[in-house]
């Protein structure tokens, strides 16, 4: 199994550009999850959704967009990129069953925005 | 904005115990959860309390106190490979996390 997987790996935009990240897991997991981090910090959640065709915002939903229309896929998008949004995206998965699932994050993808 | 208070660095020797401390507030609280992050990877999984008391999973232990909104993550035998950052995370509905700002841990020969 691969796990939860990201693609890219890296990204370099200019202001007002738009991209989508895609994270895919292979573990049949319900729930996924969309962080960023910046230097230094936690990780705070932008989305996140309890399965397939759900959706539903987290602590820093503004500027982003998702969509989960298969069951093992969970897009980001950033409509009109700002600098403000450079920073380390992970993707993470859990199967929902029962308290304190562990969660499992991608590589992350690294977006630089100028 | 981070609802969970930690240090923000401590450093220990090789060998040695040390213990990262968490408050957090207890707004929608389900559990608490700990994990690591080596410099430019992903977190991943070290523990979980859901009720009071300790869990203890190889060299690292955790422990929660629901009463006062405090928890620890506790690393004895420290290995120079457990310099890392260090984040508790508060679980909220649907299995969301919510993340400290984490501790970096360095350790010294």
């Amino acid at each position: 199994n691969a796990g939860v997987t990201q693609t890219p790996k890296f990204r370099v935009l200019k202001t007002g550009q738009s991209m989508t990240l895609l994270c895919a897991q292979d573990m049949n997991h319900e729930y996924m999850y969309w962080y960023r981090q910046d230097p230094g910090m936690g990780l705070r959640l932008i989305h996140y959704s309890v399965g397939e065709g759900t959706t539903a915002k987290g602590e820093v939903p503004d500027g982003y967009n998702v969509s989960r229309l298969k069951k093992q896929n969970f897009l980001l998008g950033l409509e009109s990129a700002a600098p403000s949004q450079t920073s380390v995206y992970f993707c993470a998965s859990t199967n929902g069953q029962g308290a304190g699932n562990e969660q499992f994050f991608g590589p992350g993808t690294r977006l630089t925005v100028l | 904005g981070q609802s969970l208070e930690q240090p923000s660095e401590v450093t220990a020797v090789e060998g040695a115990i040390v213990q990262i401390n968490c408050t957090y507030q207890t707004s929608g609280f389900y559990g608490l959860s700990w994990y690591q992050q080596h410099d430019g990877g992903a977190p991943t999984f070290l523990s979980y309390n859901g009720l009071d008391g300790l869990e203890e999973t190889g060299r690292f232990s955790s422990f929660l106190s629901r009463s006062d909104s405090y928890g620890y993550l506790l690393l004895q035998e420290l290995q120079m490979k457990d310099s890392a950052s260090y984040f508790c995370a508060r679980e909220d509905s649907s299995y969301k996390l919510i993340f400290g700002s984490g501790t970096r841990l360095l350790v010294r020969p």
